[in-house]
């Protein structure tokens, strides 16, 4: 069964890099896609991107310009690297099993992690 | 302006069946399958009905999906005061080229 777990920095300033990881256990790295899911406080879900070790990552493209997400697979772990971070960038942060850039469903999803960009 | 159109609520008592709605496009859910989710109050998403409509082990089938043109459709029977939650439909979107949801529908079990 897999289980995911964010972590990272809970304050960014603005300008900054938001960066956090997620760690995948009960499952290899290099098997399946990995997302990122954000929601804003009170505020509905965003697909931010998905990767895989094999094909790559794909990016929502509103966020792509400010975007790289990578794995590590010596660390059985993603991470998510936001650039340029405002105070729009607020939101808990969600990391997710995918099943391909277009797969039919996001599951399971870890606990989520709130990152507040403020100076 | 969410690309997926979601009721923002919808209400029901114990025991009742419920539906909720998610309307798009030909290049969202006319082509793909819409998957739901269920946010308890200050939890994770939870994943109900993907595919045509398969849920994961664990989710009672209390809970079922449907989907016909450019809309899809949540279905709760036997509401329970638990049940209470957000619900997010979500799928591909190949001309945004990016996962879409819906603005999410709150339950309320009266």
């Amino acid at each position: 069964q897999v289980q995911l777990q964010e972590s990272g920095p809970g304050l960014v300033k603005p300008s900054e890099t938001l960066s956090l990881t997620c760690a995948v256990s009960g499952y290899s790295i290099s098997d399946f896609y990995w997302g990122w899911i954000r929601q804003p406080p009170g505020e509905g879900l965003e697909w931010i991107g998905s990767v895989n070790h094999r094909r790559g990552a794909t990016y929502n493209p509103s966020l792509k310009s400010r975007l790289t997400m990578s794995i590590d697979t010596s660390k059985n772990q993603f991470s998510l690297k936001l650039s340029l971070v405002t105070a729009a960038d607020t939101a808990v942060y969600y990391c997710v099993t995918s099943y391909g850039v277009e797969g039919d469903r996001f599951d399971p999803w870890g606990p989520g992690t709130l990152v507040t960009v403020s100076s | 302006q969410s690309v997926l159109t979601q009721p923002p609520s919808v209400s029901a008592a114990p025991g009742q069946r419920v539906t909720i709605s998610c309307s798009g496009s030909n290049s969202n859910i006319g082509n793909y399958y819409v998957s739901w989710y269920q946010q308890l109050p200050g939890t994770a998403p939870k994943l109900l009905i993907y595919g045509r409509n398969d849920r994961p082990s664990g989710i009672p089938d209390r809970f079922s999906g449907s989907q016909s043109g450019t809309s899809a459709t949540l279905g709760i029977t036997g509401l329970q005061t638990g049940d209470e939650a957000d619900y997010y439909c979500a799928t591909w979107d190949n001309s945004l080229s990016a996962w879409v949801f819906g603005a999410g529908t709150k339950l309320t079990v009266l």
